[in-house]
């Protein structure tokens, strides 16, 4: 019963580092998304995807890439991380093709750029 | 677009008291509506949802209707616990194929109940 798995919990990079955020859900969902939640800024989708080989932009995708090899996963690259990218992120997926879908969300990474 | 704007925060009340977030809706047709929760330290989960005008959601002694001709869906709860503190997302999906089935957050509201 893993649901929305993501890793890490926790993560500081340095300035200009990159490194990946994973995603991996089982329950055969076609949408996934990843946000990321800032102080009085709520929720805002970085990237998301319909189903496998297919990725589009959210409202904040600069810095960051997405691929989705599989339905299963869907990973999130910060290329060059910057202070401006210290975040909470989320990964969450859903059923797409149903209308009244539930979104169900990972635990979260705290990620913190000095 | 569609949007979503829910009453700023945060909100602190005793418990057992009653409790109301304030969530307002723009959309065109007629959108799914959604409350999710945020416990500390967690991801959001689903807390209640209305697909329909005047559907009433209700879960976790929590309650909130669809009503349409205030585009409006407000979250009570009677009797508050400390339990209950979290950060509450209104949220809806648009009624059109494509990207109006995305979900459209509004910006959460922190809620703490104080024993």
């Amino acid at each position: 019963n893993a649901g929305v798995t993501q890793t890490p919990k926790f993560q500081v990079l340095k300035t200009g580092q990159s490194m990946t955020l994973q995603c991996a859900q089982d329950m055969n969902h076609e949408y996934m998304s990843w946000y990321r939640q800032d102080p009085g800024m709520g929720l805002r989708l970085i990237h998301y995807s319909v189903g496998a080989g297919i990725t589009d932009q959210g409202e904040v995708p600069n810095g960051y890439n997405v691929s989705r090899s599989t339905t299963e996963d869907f990973p999130l690259r910060l290329l060059s991380a910057a202070p401006s990218q210290t975040s909470v992120y989320f990964c969450a997926s859903s059923y797409f093709s149903t209308l009244n879908t539930e979104a169900f969300f990972g635990q979260g990474t705290r990620l913190t750029v000095v | 677009g569609n949007s979503v704007t829910q009453m700023e925060g945060p909100v602190t009340l005793s418990e057992e008291a009653f409790l109301t977030i304030n969530c307002t809706y723009t959309a065109t047709g007629y959108p799914s509506l959604f409350w999710y929760v945020q416990y500390p330290g967690e991801g959001l989960q689903l807390l209640l949802k209305a697909t329909k005008a005047d559907d009433k959601g209700s879960n976790k002694g929590f309650e909130a209707t669809y009503r349409k001709e205030t585009t409006s869906f407000h979250l009570e709860k009677g009797s508050v616990q400390v339990s209950d503190s979290a950060v509450y997302f209104c949220a809806l999906t648009g009624s059109n194929a494509g990207n109006n089935r995305k979900l459209i957050w509004g910006l959460g509201t922190s809620l703490a109940v104080n024993p």
